[in-house]
């Protein structure tokens, strides 16, 4: 099983340009995350879904939009990219939301 | 809401070294609380996970941790760090009636010296 999975692993973006990562993951798990990793900082919540069909924000949503295309599939999409959102990206899943977590192997991300 | 809070940000240990990495978090009610893993360039992966009964939890690689539900906290020790276990250690904590999102401490980074 490939777990999750993300794409891209890397990108740059020049301020104001959009796009969206994509994290599918194959464990038929219910609830999924994404996460953003900043030095000295952690791991700080973006969005959640508990379940298809739901999405909610977590500590940090603000500059992001969140789509649970399917079970499997949960996109981040940053709609106009500032320098603040430089950072590393993680999707992660569970197969309920008090589980653990299992993470995908992050998309750097570079905003100029 | 619930916070984690880790007090060591960086540990340096030489080889054969016993860790005890500290976690403490701000909750009352029943919690779930994990230690993870993230070496480097990689993702994070669980080491160990606490839901309910024997409050000492055993992990992969030699790591346990210790649920002291007085304390609120969620210690993680191994006897005898070896270089490998260079990484980046966070702790997390989650609570049915916090719609069981897990809330991470800001990670510990060990160093181990061969």
């Amino acid at each position: 099983n490939a777990g999750v999975t993300q794409t891209p692993k890397f990108q740059v973006l020049k301020t104001g340009q959009s796009m969206t990562l994509q994290c599918a993951q194959d464990m038929n798990h219910n609830s999924m995350y994404w996460y953003r990793q900043d030095p000295g900082m952690g791991l700080r919540l973006i969005y959640y879904s508990a379940s298809e069909g739901t999405t909610d924000k977590g500590e940090v949503p603000n500059g992001y939009n969140v789509s649970r295309l399917n079970k499997r599939e949960f996109s981040l999409r940053l709609e106009s990219a500032a320098p603040s959102q430089t950072s590393v990206y993680f999707c992660a899943s569970s197969a309920r939301q008090v589980h653990e977590q299992y993470f995908g192997p992050g998309t750097r991300l570079t905003v100029t | 809401a619930q916070s984690v809070s880790q007090h060591n940000h960086h540990v340096i240990l030489s080889e054969a070294a016993s860790l005890e990495l500290g976690c403490n978090y701000s909750y009352g009610g029943t919690v779930n609380l994990f230690w993870y893993v993230q070496y480097p360039g990689q993702h994070l992966q669980l080491l160990l996970k606490y839901f309910s009964g024997d409050p000492l939890v055993k992990g992969i690689k030699g790591f346990e941790a210790e649920f002291i539900k007085s304390k609120f906290s969620f210690n993680l020790r191994k006897p005898s760090v070896q270089w490998s276990d260079t990484a980046e250690y966070f702790c997390a904590v989650n609570a049915n009636t916090n719609a069981g999102k897990s809330t991470f401490g800001d990670g510990t980074t060990l160093t181990v010296k061969p």
